[in-house]
């Protein structure tokens, strides 16, 4: 079942703009961690972000994790063109244990026009 | 390193054939995964490898699909015999325990 939901599921906005994507889950979590992925390419891992951490920064991205709400953003800042591809939060349940697999979401398209 | 390998990169077949997708994980990864990818399901978990031991396979859809991993370096998943509906986008991933994944870049199968 899809644990991590990205809201909105589509996104357009100009070259430049920040992008803002969310991303609910249900569970408590090791750990939260954004992908990307281009069309027909397979997902690249961005950034991970533990319980015990609010805020992580990565070069133009930046995310937060409020754990209390279940929730986690990622923000996209200065846009480009290159950055349009789909964006995917996984979580890594607390419940799984030693079976560290991750649930992934169901993304959230991101299209970024010239 | 040259990230997770994946072959073949398509694979068109005739349904009821037998079809075995292949994956070499990133030299010290002791973690392996197989997801299958649709656009109406998005991204599912089918099987999950530690050091070599399936951990959980519940995500495997039934027994016409497994997996080996016979060693740290080797994985494969088969279906057999195949469905039209097993068409989709098999991805493999490795990872160091409780890091980010690094995916292959998937398998687009079309069953007939």
């Amino acid at each position: 079942s899809q644990q991590g939901e990205e809201d909105p599921q589509a996104l357009s906005i100009q070259e430049g703009e920040n992008a803002t994507m969310n991303c609910s889950y249900k569970t408590s979590i090791n750990n939260l961690q954004w992908y990307r992925q281009n069309s027909g390419r397979g997902l690249v891992h961005l950034i991970l972000i533990r319980s015990n951490e609010r805020e992580k920064h990565s070069g133009r991205l930046r995310v937060t994790l409020d754990t209390s709400k279940k929730s986690s953003s990622l923000l996209i800042t200065a846009s480009r063109a290159a950055d349009t591809a789909s964006y995917f939060c996984a979580t890594d349940d607390l419940s799984s244990g030693s079976a560290r697999q991750l649930t992934f979401g169901s993304g959230t398209q991101l299209t970024v026009l010239p | 390193d040259a990230g997770v390998i994946q072959s073949p990169r398509h694979e068109v077949t005739e349904m009821g054939q037998e079809v075995t997708l292949r994956c070499k994980p990133i030299s010290g990864h002791n973690s392996l995964f197989w997801y299958r990818q649709t656009m109406m399901r998005g991204l599912e978990l089918l099987i999950y490898f530690n050091n070599n031991v399936p951990i959980d396979d519940s995500g495997m859809p039934e027994d016409r699909f497994s997996a080996k991993m016979p060693n740290a370096s080797f994985s494969t998943l088969k279906i057999q015999p195949s469905e039209p509906r097993d068409s989709a986008v098999y991805f493999c991933a490795s990872s160091p325990t409780g890091h980010g994944y690094t995916f292959g870049s998937g398998t687009r199968l079309t069953v007939v």
